[in-house]
């Protein structure tokens, strides 16, 4: 069962453009929502996090959007540019410490 | 400050071999994780450990076995290798407490043939 559903699976998107990835998930327990970003051949890295008692967040070019009725959050790149090249992954977490991982959102941004 | 290391970076298994990744971490962070990626798959934890001593399952741990003698080191071991467990492997770690950042190390590519 996956608790934690990301789509698209890859998305291309022109310079400049806004890229979107959505995600939603299944239980309410969840408190803590990552997004990491993923270069070919390295780790993930945290991009941004929310948590459940705001609607948005925002830094610089990257913002999360939540909609906790929904259970849905998704993660806006403004002005996508070549260097945001990578794979997205967003997560969810709760008090056990766990950390589930959607499967993952390939963006390609194209001059 | 290193961060969180592991090693080696690439290793090629036949089926039935065991081995350890290593890995190891220089922030004095309680938590550390074990995950495997798999194409299409997302990143799936294999065992975690609050901190010394104590480990736990997660979503995939059968076929890993896991320790944790210090604060430092969180070895995963493959007890027989099979080649469904080709995949890249990537431990992490991250302190006690808010904010819940994790802290990936580079990976290993693990090939089981």
């Amino acid at each position: 069962q996956q608790q934690v559903k990301q789509s698209p699976q890859s998305l291309i998107v022109q310079k400049g453009g806004i890229s979107i990835i959505n995600c939603a998930y299944e239980n309410t327990a969840f408190d803590y929502f990552p997004w990491y970003q993923q270069f070919p051949g390295k780790g993930p890295a945290l991009l941004i996090a929310i948590r459940p008692d705001v609607s948005e967040k925002k830094e610089g070019r990257f913002t999360i959007s939540f909609n906790k009725s929904a259970k849905q959050f998704s993660l806006h790149i403004m002005d996508s540019q070549p260097g945001d090249s990578a794979t997205y992954f967003c997560a969810a977490g709760d008090n056990t410490d766990k950390l589930i991982f959607g499967t993952g959102t390939r963006l390609q941004v194209f001059p | 400050n290193a961060g969180v290391t592991q090693t080696p970076k690439f290793q090629v298994l036949k089926t039935g071999q065991s081995m350890t990744l290593q890995c190891a971490q220089d922030m004095n962070h309680e938590y550390m994780s074990w995950y495997r990626q798999d194409p299409g798959m997302g990143l799936r934890l294999i065992h975690y450990s609050v901190g010394a001593g104590i480990t736990d399952q997660g979503e995939v741990p059968n076929g890993y076995n896991v320790s944790r003698s210090t604060t430092e080191d969180f070895p995963l071991r493959l007890l027989s290798a099979a080649p469904s467990q080709t995949s890249v492997y990537f431990c992490a770690s991250r302190p006690r407490g808010l904010p819940r950042e994790q802290y990936f190390g580079p990976g290993t590519r693990l090939t089981v043939t």
